[in-house]
């Protein structure tokens, strides 16, 4: 069975510090995995996704992750955080095993101080 | 190239009351979902459809029905609305053998 789970429901920085939002997976099988933001009283956009290619992901607006088999983590980072970045954050994670249906994290949202 | 379109955005409703919420996806995609997401819980499954013709149960089905009208459209139905069911639900849709699902916007119902 496949499952996510976002390490932190919330996450504060200051305005040009780096960002280090923290996602762990379980998956039977060989899993993708996604980042979503969601900013206030908005849909989701999709950030970034992993799908068994190359490890290290680049997103959108400066944000990248790292799939980490031996960890079964996939961290989403950023160098330096803008006020724009505050929002909800959401961690995804979809297997063969699973039907490809996709399961959220509760979600981790990001306070960005001027 | 709309992707997945959700009706109604906003919807109130007094307890009890019915409604169905409409998706529609123009992407030929075979697998159909249904979300609800609430405050510290993401997204929850309530129900799936993976092919036209067919409709399972995800993590959150009490209180909802189904249905898989055709290729593109998938609804939602409320019989008896609670408050328990304020909420905003999510439609997403995902083509065979690609993991990558694709969101519609959102339906924010309140039921009073």
């Amino acid at each position: 069975a496949q499952s996510v789970t976002q390490l932190d429901s919330h996450v504060s920085v200051s305005e040009g510090t780096p960002v280090l939002l923290r996602c762990n997976y379980s998956s039977s099988y060989s899993p993708s995995l996604f980042w979503y933001v969601q900013h206030p009283n908005k849909g989701l956009q999709l950030l970034l996704k992993y799908t068994s290619a190359a490890t290290l992901v680049k997103g959108i607006n400066g944000f990248e992750a790292e799939f980490k088999k031996s960890e079964t983590s996939f961290h989403l980072t950023k160098p330096s955080a803008h006020m724009s970045d505050a929002a909800e954050y959401f961690c995804v994670v979809s297997e063969a095993g699973g039907s490809y249906i996709p399961t959220f994290g509760r979600g981790t949202s990001l306070i960005v101080h001027p | 190239n709309a992707g997945v379109t959700q009706t109604p955005k906003f919807q109130v409703l007094k307890t009890g009351q019915s409604m169905t919420l409409q998706c529609a996806q123009d992407m030929n995609h075979n697998s159909m979902y249904w979300y609800r997401q609430d405050p510290g819980m993401g997204l929850r499954l309530i129900y799936y459809s993976a092919s036209e013709g067919t409709t399972d149960k995800g993590e959150v089905p009490n209180g909802y029905n189904v249905s898989r009208l055709n290729k593109r459209e998938f609804s939602l139905r409320l019989e008896s609305a609670a408050p328990s069911q304020t909420s905003v639900y999510f439609c997403a849709s995902r083509t065979t053998g690609i993991p990558e699902a694709f969101f519609g916007q959102g339906t924010r119902l309140t039921v009073v």
